[in-house]
């Protein structure tokens, strides 16, 4: 009864590679986001939904394409990978109220990406 | 834009000391979120608390507790007899009203030794 999961957990790939992560919440939550955490541990906003609707995309390059195929769902597809993709992709979700942004974000267990 | 500042990059103490990790943040937004999310060597984001800008109120709970000035712009996380299960990077963020992300510190890394 995991809360916002991701898989893979692990993904080791060779450059040039196309990839993807899954990521699917039950806790009934309107938004959906995308973190990337680098090598120092910080912790950097990509992209996030709402009610399936892409409503930040922060300067992520064109190789990074989020899917979100419903609200409990929101993927992402990286095409050719590169050295400094590597990284931990987290996933969360939060719950709008009354049109705006207030609630707390939970996150996923990440996925640990490493390209070779 | 929002900005959290977590000057200190590593504290470490002995089993049963308090620790106290600063949190500094910056917005131009009067209505704004505040939170402290745990990562242990395990690696996942938990989450610990969420404060709101109009809710001043200190918070306690069990072992952790939680020190919101408006004042000053900070937003302190003060772990009280510490134990080893502590050990972990922690961090602050804030998030503005009408403002679908957080804003993270670069975190604070808390070692415990027994």
């Amino acid at each position: 009864d995991t809360a916002v999961s991701q898989t893979p957990k692990y993904l080791v790939t060779q450059m040039g590679n196309d990839k993807s992560i899954k990521c699917e919440q039950n806790l009934g939550h309107d938004t959906m986001y995308w973190y990337k955490q680098d090598s120092k541990k910080f912790l950097k906003i990509m992209f996030s939904y709402n009610n399936k609707e892409l409503i930040i995309n922060e300067t992520v390059p064109n190789r990074f394409s989020p899917k979100s195929p419903d609200k409990a769902h929101l993927n992402l597809h990286i095409n050719s990978l590169e050295l400094g993709d590597s990284a931990v992709y987290f996933c969360a979700s939060s719950q709008e109220s009354g049109g705006r942004n207030q609630e707390t974000q939970y996150f996923g267990p990440g996925t640990r990406l490493l390209v070779l | 834009a929002q900005k959290v500042t977590q000057a200190q990059t590593e504290i470490s103490v002995v089993e049963k000391e308090d620790v106290t990790l600063d949190c500094v943040y910056e917005t131009r937004d009067t209505t704004y979120y505040l939170f402290w999310y745990k990562q242990p060597p395990s690696g996942e984001l938990v989450f610990l608390i969420r404060r709101n800008s109009f809710d001043e109120q200190n918070e306690i709970s069990g072992r952790y507790s939680w020190n919101f000035q408006k004042s000053t712009s900070s937003f302190n996380f003060t772990i009280t007899a510490s134990q080893v299960v502590d050990s972990a990077v922690y961090f602050c963020a804030l998030s503005a009203l009408n403002d679908y992300k957080l804003s993270f510190g670069a975190g604070t890394t808390v070692t415990v030794r027994a």
